[in-house]
């Protein structure tokens, strides 16, 4: 079965600053989506960017990108110039085949 | 274009009762997800469901059950309570059947139901 680790708990980030947050997953597939998805105090999840398995080019949408590794199983996220609003819960997550497995989460708080 | 949307937003029930949630897609929306969101297990998916089919399953009891209507709003049942059913429940929906390129699902505020 696949699995989805996110190895960061909490983090923080001065204002303005950049900070990467961490993902590693296991499967045998070789065709997958993964996606990082942001959830506000106010609890509406959003996704923040996602990543074809096939494509080797990495996401990026605006100050947010990541770094896809796939040999390594690895997908991060990089988040450059953070804000206040960045302030969430992140959950990396994993899709294929009609099954989505999301990771723990990783709490950012940006500082100001 | 209205958000996802779901009822009610917070509801109480007690152990052994069994309770139904709603989902109502975006408009033009053919494919609903639930999902489950608790402290202790995180953020678990339920089933999806589109054209009325559903499509695939998380693992769950079968005292958790969904449907879709012909106008894509969705709703899920879950029958004889337990206390670990406490939990938020969310809902997103898509335009096609989620996975395929390009699809994005849009979550809804969920449902927070507190089992005692």
């Amino acid at each position: 079965a696949q699995t989805v680790t996110q190895s960061q708990p909490e983090m923080s980030v001065q204002e303005a600053e950049t900070v990467t947050l961490s993902c590693t997953y296991d499967t045998s597939e070789s065709n997958y989506y993964l996606f990082w998805y942001k959830q506000p105090p106010s609890r509406q999840m959003i996704l923040v960017i996602r990543q074809e398995a096939y494509k080797q080019q990495n996401a990026t949408e605006n100050r947010f990108s990541v770094n896809f590794q796939k040999a390594a199983k690895s997908f991060s996220l990089k988040i450059s110039d953070s804000q206040l609003g960045d302030t969430a819960m992140y959950f990396c997550a994993f899709y294929n085949n009609n099954d989505m497995r999301f990771g723990a989460g990783t709490r950012l708080t940006v500082k100001p | 274009k209205a958000g996802v949307t779901q009822t009610p937003r917070y509801l109480i029930k007690t152990r052994g009762q069994q309770v139904t949630l709603s989902c109502s897609p975006i408009s033009g929306h053919r494919s609903v997800s639930w999902y489950q969101q608790t402290p202790g297990q995180g953020l678990q998916f339920l089933f999806e469901y589109f054209s009325e089919t559903q499509r695939n399953k998380g693992n769950f009891p079968g005292r958790f059950s969904g449907r879709q209507f012909s106008n894509s709003r969705s709703e899920m049942n879950v029958s004889t309570l337990e206390l670990g059913d406490s939990a938020l429940y969310l809902c997103a929906s898509s335009l096609g059947v989620f996975g395929g390129d390009q699809e994005t699902q849009y979550f809804g505020p969920g449902t927070r139901l507190l089992v005692l």
